[in-house]
């Protein structure tokens, strides 16, 4: 079936670069997504990527997608302590979407 | 409304009675979705419904769960003889006709505790 592995925790300062990682399984996803959980809210669709794309940028946000390695990131530039949440991957399936366990992202002022 | 909503936002009940938590999707969507997130896990699909039909329910754990959705837009997750395991957050999601992109919109959850 299929698996999305992120890594649990990241750390950063305030005005550096985050990049947040995700593996996926499944070859035929047509798209991956990346959702932002802030504390007690739901999930919040931040982009996503279709799955002939290698990048995509948007603002502060880029995706970069090596389908070969299966791996997806994603870069917050200039992060903020707004930033701090919860990043969950997702690849689609054919009716619903598969998460990641999530990263938790602590900015540091 | 705006956006998906889902009542109650937060529910304790104790071990062995039954539930009901309501979603209210984007208004014009035909496909919802449920999904389930344990603390510290990321969210478990359970469901899958376009238009009345439940045209994917792999993702329920067992026969005490159902979901219903009779007039193509409000739908209501139905949990029988609760256990303490079901506590987690129910998310409800809405999409205008379940085709990928970036068109899958979620609620801000049900907080289920059963004691």
């Amino acid at each position: 079936g299929e698996d999305v592995e992120q890594s649990l925790f990241l750390s950063v300062r305030e005005g550096d670069s985050s990049v947040i990682n995700c593996t996926y399984t499944d070859s035929s996803s047509t798209y991956l997504y990346w959702y932002k959980q802030e504390p007690g809210a739901g999930l919040q669709l931040l982009t996503y990527i279709f799955s002939n794309m290698d990048m995509k940028q948007d603002q502060r946000l880029t995706v970069l997608l090596n389908k070969k390695d299966k791996h997806l990131s994603l870069r917050i530039a200039d992060t903020q302590t707004g930033d701090s949440a919860i990043y969950f991957c997702a690849e689609s399936g054919a009716n619903n979407l598969f998460f990641g366990t999530g990263t938790r992202l602590t900015v540091i002022p | 409304g705006a956006g998906v909503s889902q009542t109650p936002s937060n529910k304790v009940t104790e071990k062995g009675k039954y539930v009901e938590l309501r979603c209210d999707p984007i208004s014009g969507h035909t496909a919802l979705y449920w999904y389930r997130q344990s603390l510290g896990q990321g969210p478990e699909f359970l469901i899958y419904f376009q238009g009345t039909g439940a045209a994917d329910d792999s993702g329920l754990p067992n026969d005490r769960f159902f979901a219903v959705r009779p007039e193509g837009s409000v739908s209501t997750l139905k949990i029988q003889r609760t256990e303490r395991g079901d506590s987690a957050v129910y998310l409800c999601a809405s999409s205008p006709d379940g085709t990928g992109g970036n068109t899958i919109y979620f609620g801000e959850g049900s907080w289920l505790t059963v004691v």
